[in-house]
């Protein structure tokens, strides 16, 4: 059973328009997401993450959304870059007993067009 | 060389050889993590080792053998493969295991099984 699962394999968006990542979850005890980034031929790194006592935390382009109610994340990028082409990969982990076992999503494929 | 380093980046083995692919963190972290990734899959947790000490082992078939000399080396054995263990294996390492911490990456070793 998926815990972590992101429904869309792939995005494709113009430059300088908004990118929506989704990502949603069945685990009731995940208080801690994460969201990480991977190019072709390098290993993912940590991008932004956000807390269960929070619903939004934003760096930069970068903003993350969380519903808890919905057990649904989303990550906004604006505008989007085609440097920020990449495997974007959704993960929780139960802070508070797990820490840092994260528990991944399939990944979804940005592509940012010029 | 700093972050985190894997070797080699890619390794194509019969499944009777026995190989080892290696990880080296030159951050100071204390954790070290073994991730599977398949195609279209999740990244998928395979150890966890927390001060040289394993901590978790997650069902994973003993034809895999981790190994951890110290707080910067990470070792995964390998001997007597399935063609269906090709993937990338990703080493990780976080401050401690527990926490909210981030996971850095290394950029994988992509192993073939023939």
């Amino acid at each position: 059973d998926q815990q972590v699962k992101q429904n869309s394999p792939s995005l494709s968006v113009q430059e300088g328009r908004i990118s929506i990542l989704n990502c949603d979850y069945t685990n009731s005890m995940f208080d801690y997401f994460l969201w990480y980034k991977k190019y072709p031929a390098e290993g993912p790194t940590f991008l932004i993450s956000i807390s269960s006592i929070k619903d939004k935390n934003e760096d930069g382009r970068f903003t993350v959304f969380l519903n808890k109610s919905a057990k649904h994340l989303s990550l906004h990028i604006v505008p989007s870059q085609p440097g920020d082409s990449a495997v974007y990969f959704c993960a929780a982990s139960e802070e508070e007993t797990s820490g840092s076992r994260l528990t991944f999503g399939e990944g979804t494929q940005l592509t940012v067009n010029p | 060389e700093t972050g985190v380093t894997q070797t080699p980046r890619h390794l194509v083995m019969g499944m009777t050889n026995k190989k080892s692919l290696k990880c080296e963190q030159h951050l100071g972290h204390n954790a070290m993590y073994w991730y599977k990734q398949s195609a279209k899959k999740p990244l998928e947790l395979m150890f966890v080792y927390n001060f040289k000490e394993q901590t978790e082992n997650n069902s994973v078939p003993s034809r895999f053998s981790p190994e951890c000399p110290n707080s910067s080396h990470l070792f995964l054995h390998l001997h007597t493969l399935q063609p269906e263990d090709s993937a990338l294996y990703l080493c990780a390492s976080s401050t401690s295991p527990s926490g909210a911490n981030v996971l850095t990456f290394g950029a994988g070793s992509r192993l073939t099984v023939l």
